[in-house]
């Protein structure tokens, strides 16, 4: 099945403490991105990447890194979490193409004591 | 800045045809329009894009105007499960950073029993 999947689902974390949220698609995307919502803000998209090793920022790039070293996997990295990082946070991938959508996935709800 | 203007919400009654505006009186040349919806607490879901021609599939409608610079999403018998927050995107199909999908607010749609 065509699939985007993040892990964790939920995690609960303390500040400081480095974690990443892994993503993946079997596909053969091109694109993956990552995006944040809260309430009130919408969907804002922290990175990009166009394909292996080309990433670039979003909006709200600030206290995440990324990588892409393979095709598939776009993990998102904190290194040192804080409490206004709480969040649910989506991973994304398509094609370059215009003509083709965007696969989300499930979301990782993240919550920084 | 999203490029698109949708009401912030609309009401429908089940079974009843749902048509929801977007416009998008910038619009390029080369712009696909894509439209999404979310459900609570659940990554956005692809539903439909064109580019130029009316566009029908399993889920919904598309109809474009013929300047391009209006879209309506049409779902042609609304039930439950079809309240969500529906999002109307215009995607470049020069790729790039062009090619990203943003979000604005989107429109909230309630069904009634």
């Amino acid at each position: 099945e065509a699939q985007v999947t993040q892990n964790p689902r939920y995690l609960i974390t303390v500040t400081g403490k480095k974690l990443t949220v892994t993503c993946s698609q079997n596909m053969n995307h091109e694109y993956m991105s990552w995006y944040r919502q809260d309430p009130g803000l919408g969907l804002r998209q922290i990175y990009y990447s166009m394909n292996v090793e080309v990433t670039d920022k979003g909006d709200v790039p600030e206290g995440y890194k990324v990588s892409r070293k393979e095709k598939r996997n776009f993990p998102l990295i904190l290194e040192s979490p804080s409490p206004n990082q709480t969040s649910l946070y989506f991973c994304a991938s398509s094609f370059m193409s215009a003509n083709y959508g965007y696969t989300f996935g499930s979301g990782t709800r993240l919550t920084v004591v | 800045d999203a490029k698109t203007t949708q009401p912030n919400s609309m009401e429908s009654n089940e079974e009843e045809p749902v048509h929801l505006p977007c416009n998008h009186s910038t619009i390029s040349g080369t712009d696909y329009i894509h439209w999404y919806l979310q459900l609570p607490s659940q990554g956005p879901e692809y539903v439909i894009h064109g580019l130029t021609s009316n566009v029908n599939n399993r889920m919904a409608s598309l109809a474009i105007a013929e300047d391009r610079k209006s879209s309506t999403l049409i779902l042609h018998r609304a039930t439950l499960r079809d309240a969500a927050v529906y999002y109307c995107i215009l995607r470049d199909s020069y790729g790039g950073s062009q090619g990203n999908l943003i979000f604005g607010k989107g429109t909230k749609l309630s069904v009634k029993p």
